[in-house]
C-alpha cells in the first residue's frame, strides 16, 4: 500500500536554529498538507498546498514557517527560526483530487521536533 | 466554525467486552466525518470515513461508526475488543478548504 514517508523521525534543534522537515507523499496525490500535535493537545491544521502554492494556511503557520515543493517528489517544512513552543510532532499528508477521496488524507508517521 | 468534541478523554474497556467512543461535531453544512487511531509513536490511520449515504458506516479493523444528523453525533463503535485496539483514537471533520478539524482525542485502554 503506497505511504507517506517522514524524515527524520526525531529532530532535536537549538532554539533560533532553522529546521527542514521532509515529507514524500504519495506520487498521484496533489493535495499535501502539514499537520502538528504539541505532545497532548489536539492535532492542529497548518497548512495546504496545491499546485505549487499554498491553498490554505492557520493562524499558526505565520512569517516563521514555509513549505515547498522543490522537486516533484518532495514537500518540505521549513522553520526558520525555533522557538520552544514549536516543539511538536509533525505530520505530513497528501490526498487525491477527487472530492469523493480529498479528505480521505493518508498521513505519514510524523517527525517529532523537539526545540531545546 | 467547525468543531469536535470528544467528551471521554481516557476509556478503559475489558478485552471482548464493547467498546463506544463518542464524538460530536459543530459545522454549518453536510459534514464529511472520520475517524483515525494513533497507536503510540505512529502516524494517524484512517478507520472509517463518511460522506453521505448510509449512516452507518463500516470501516477497518471491524469498527463502525453511526452518523446521527439530529444529535450532531458520529460515534465509534466495536462489538469486542481486542487488546491491540489500545491506542488513541481522533474523531475529525473535513472543513473548509480541504482541511480536518480534529477532536483531542478519546485514549483506549484494554484490560485482559
Amino acid at each position: 500500500e503506497p505511504e507517506v514517508t517522514q524524515t527524520p523521525s526525531h529532530q532535536v534543534t537549538q532554539m533560533g536554529q532553522e529546521v527542514i522537515l521532509r515529507c514524500v507523499p504519495i506520487s498521484n496525490h496533489l493535495y499535501f498538507y502539514w499537520y502538528r500535535q504539541i505532545l497532548g493537545q489536539k492535532v492542529e491544521f497548518l497548512v495546504s498546498f496545491y499546485n505549487n502554492e499554498i491553498s490554505e494556511k492557520s493562524e499558526i503557520f505565520d512569517d516563521q514557517f514555509s513549505v515547498e515543493r522543490p522537486d516533484g517528489s518532495n514537500f518540505t517544512l521549513k522553520i526558520r527560526s525555533t522557538k520552544l513552543e514549536d516543539s511538536a510532532m509533525y505530520f505530513c499528508a497528501s490526498s487525491e483530487p477527487d472530492r469523493e477521496t480529498i479528505y480521505g488524507y493518508t498521513f505519514g508517521s510524523g517527525t517529532r521536533l523537539t526545540v531545546v | 466554525a467547525q468543531s469536535v468534541t470528544q467528551p471521554d478523554i481516557h476509556i478503559t474497556v475489558s478485552e471482548g467486552a464493547s467498546l463506544e467512543l463518542r464524538c460530536n461535531y459543530s459545522y454549518g453544512a453536510t459534514p464529511y466525518l472520520f475517524w483515525y487511531v494513533q497507536s503510540p509513536g505512529q502516524g494517524l490511520q484512517l478507520l472509517l470515513k463518511y460522506f453521505s449515504g448510509d449512516t452507518l458506516v463500516q470501516g477497518i479493523k471491524g469498527f463502525e461508526a453511526e452518523f446521527k444528523r439530529s444529535q450532531s453525533s458520529f460515534n465509534l463503535r466495536k462489538p469486542s475488543v481486542h487488546w491491540s485496539d489500545a491506542a488513541e483514537y481522533f474523531c475529525a471533520v473535513g472543513g473548509y478548504g480541504n482541511k480536518l478539524v480534529f477532536g483531542a482525542g478519546t485514549i483506549l485502554r484494554v484490560k485482559s
